[in-house]
C-alpha cells in the first residue's frame, strides 16, 4: 500500500525567507503523479504544484519549487521569498495511475510565516 | 469563473437529524468526491462519482449517502448525524478521460463545516 509521509508538523519562517518543506512516500509503482496542496486558514483547499514521476524535470510555479528525488522517493516543497499569504496548512499526495482516482495524503505540515 | 461550490458555508444539526450538504460545479468534471476532514487533519475520502457510476470507500460509515443526479451536482446525506460526525466537509472534483487527461488534479469547494448540537 502506498503511504506519503510528511515529517514537519509545523514549521515557521520569516517573511521573504525561503522555506522547505519535506515529503518521502512509498510506493512500488513507477508511474505517478505527485501534488502539493496548499490550505489556507478556513479557505479553501488549492493545488499548488504538480509532478509526473515519468518527468525528471522538477516542476515550477513561481515562487514554489519542488526537488523530486525519485530514487529516494522524495517530493520536498521550496518556497522562495515567502510571503504572509504563504501562511498555511500544506498537504503532500500521491496519485498511482491505477489508484481508482483516489489520492493518498500526508498529515500536513502547518507552516506560519511572520512577519 | 468555473468553480466548485458547497452550500451552505456552515451548517448546524442536531444529533441524529438528517442533514444533507450540496455541491455544484460549473466545470463540466465527470468525477466528483467528497471527503471529511477534521482539525488540523488531512482529508479523508468518504466516496466518489465517476459520472454515475458511485465508488464508496470500504471504512465509509452506512450513515452516509450521496446522490448525483445530473453532472453538475452532488449532495452528500448524514442520515443520523453523531458528534463525531462534527467536521468539515470537502467536495472536489477532476477530469479523468484517459490518456493526457488522466489523472489530473483535484480542484476543491470552500468546504461546509458541520456542528452538531
Amino acid at each position: 500500500a502506498q503511504t506519503v509521509t510528511q515529517s514537519q508538523p509545523e514549521m515557521s519562517v520569516q517573511e521573504a525567507e525561503t522555506v522547505t518543506l519535506s515529503c518521502t512516500y512509498d510506493t512500488s509503482e513507477n508511474n505517478y503523479y505527485l501534488f502539493w496542496y496548499k490550505q489556507p486558514p478556513s479557505r479553501q483547499m488549492i493545488l499548488v504544484i504538480r509532478q509526473e514521476a515519468y518527468k525528471q524535470q522538477n516542476a515550477t510555479e513561481n515562487r514554489f519549487s519542488v526537488n523530486f528525488q525519485k530514487a529516494a522517493k522524495s517530493f520536498s516543497l521550496k518556497i522562495s521569498d515567502s510571503q504572509l499569504g504563504d501562511t498555511a496548512m500544506y498537504f503532500c499526495a500521491f496519485m498511482g495511475m491505477d489508484s481508482n482516482y483516489q489520492l493518498i495524503w500526508g498529515a500536513g505540515t502547518k507552516l506560519i510565516i511572520k512577519p | 469563473d468555473a468553480m466548485v461550490i458547497q452550500n451552505p458555508r456552515y451548517q448546524v444539526t442536531q444529533f441524529g437529524k438528517p442533514v444533507t450538504l450540496s455541491c455544484s460545479q460549473t466545470l463540466n468534471h465527470n468525477v466528483m468526491y467528497w471527503y471529511q476532514q477534521k482539525s488540523s487533519q488531512a482529508p479523508k475520502l468518504l466516496f466518489h462519482y465517476y459520472d454515475k457510476d458511485f465508488n464508496n470507500e470500504a471504512d465509509t460509515p452506512d450513515n452516509f449517502q450521496s446522490r448525483r443526479p445530473n453532472t453538475s451536482f452532488c449532495f452528500l446525506d448524514i442520515r443520523s448525524p453523531g458528534l463525531g460526525d462534527a467536521a468539515m466537509y470537502l467536495c472536489a472534483t477532476s477530469r479523468e478521460g484517459g490518456g493526457a487527461e488522466s489523472n489530473q488534479p483535484q480542484h476543491f469547494g470552500d468546504g461546509t463545516r458541520l456542528s452538531i448540537l
